[in-house]
């Protein structure tokens, strides 16, 4: 079954501080990855998805995400927060090839010092 | 309309009693999803419809758990007799197509059984 492991669960960096949140998922054949965020209050949004084609995929908010298929990982960058990227953050993948459900890590709260 | 709409927001019911939620999926889309959240936690997969099928409940807890998509379009999520296990917030997703697309979230109810 698939799954997705969230090592980081909160994370306090200053503003203009470099963000990387790691991802791991466990799935064999062709991927489908999320980030998803969900700001205080709020529904989740997307961030960013990868479906095929470059590993490196730019989201909102100057966001991106690499896909390494070698590490099974797909961590989410940033290289300067603001306050305003306080949130939480969730990884997600489903199976590329077929219609499936989308599982879900157990997500990072990310927690910005002004 | 604009977005994935869930009715009620809140809903406070007794242990025991049998619990509706209801969700209004983006116009058009084929997919929808059912998911829990419960404090902390990332979304935990329930169940995904394509079209009026389920096309894999395997989340569904138990046999207490029950969801339908009569026509295609609003789905209705069921729970009876709740326990206290099941407070959580619940959530709905709907995507135009299963794969290759994300899923848009809506805000979700809070259920709470005292």
């Amino acid at each position: 079954a698939q799954s997705v492991s969230q090592h980081n669960h909160h994370v306090i960096l200053s503003e203009a501080a470099s963000l990387e949140l790691g991802c791991n998922y466990s799935y064999g054949g062709t991927v489908n990855l999320f980030w998803y965020v969900q700001y205080p209050g709020q529904h989740l949004q997307l961030l960013l998805k990868y479906f095929s084609g470059d590993p490196l995929v730019k989201g909102i908010k100057g966001f991106e995400a690499e896909f390494i298929k070698s590490k099974f990982s797909f961590n989410l960058r940033k290289p300067s927060v603001q306050w305003s990227d306080t949130a939480e953050y969730f990884c997600a993948v489903n199976e590329g090839s077929s219609a499936s459900k989308i599982i879900f890590g157990s997500g990072t709260r990310l927690s910005i010092r002004p | 309309g604009a977005g994935v709409s869930q009715t009620p927001s809140n809903k406070v019911t007794e242990k025991g009693k049998y619990v509706e939620l209801r969700c209004d999926p983006i116009s058009g889309h084929t997919a929808l999803y059912w998911y829990r959240q419960s404090l902390g936690q990332g979304p935990e997969f329930l169940i995904y419809f394509q079209g009026t099928g389920a096309a894999d409940d395997s989340g569904l807890p138990n046999d207490r758990f029950f969801a339908v998509r009569p026509e295609g379009s609003v789905s209705t999520l069921k729970i009876q007799r709740t326990e206290r296990g099941d407070s959580a917030v619940y959530l709905c997703a709907s995507s135009p197509s299963p794969l290759g697309t994300e899923a848009f979230f809506g805000q979700g109810t809070r259920l709470t059984v005292v």
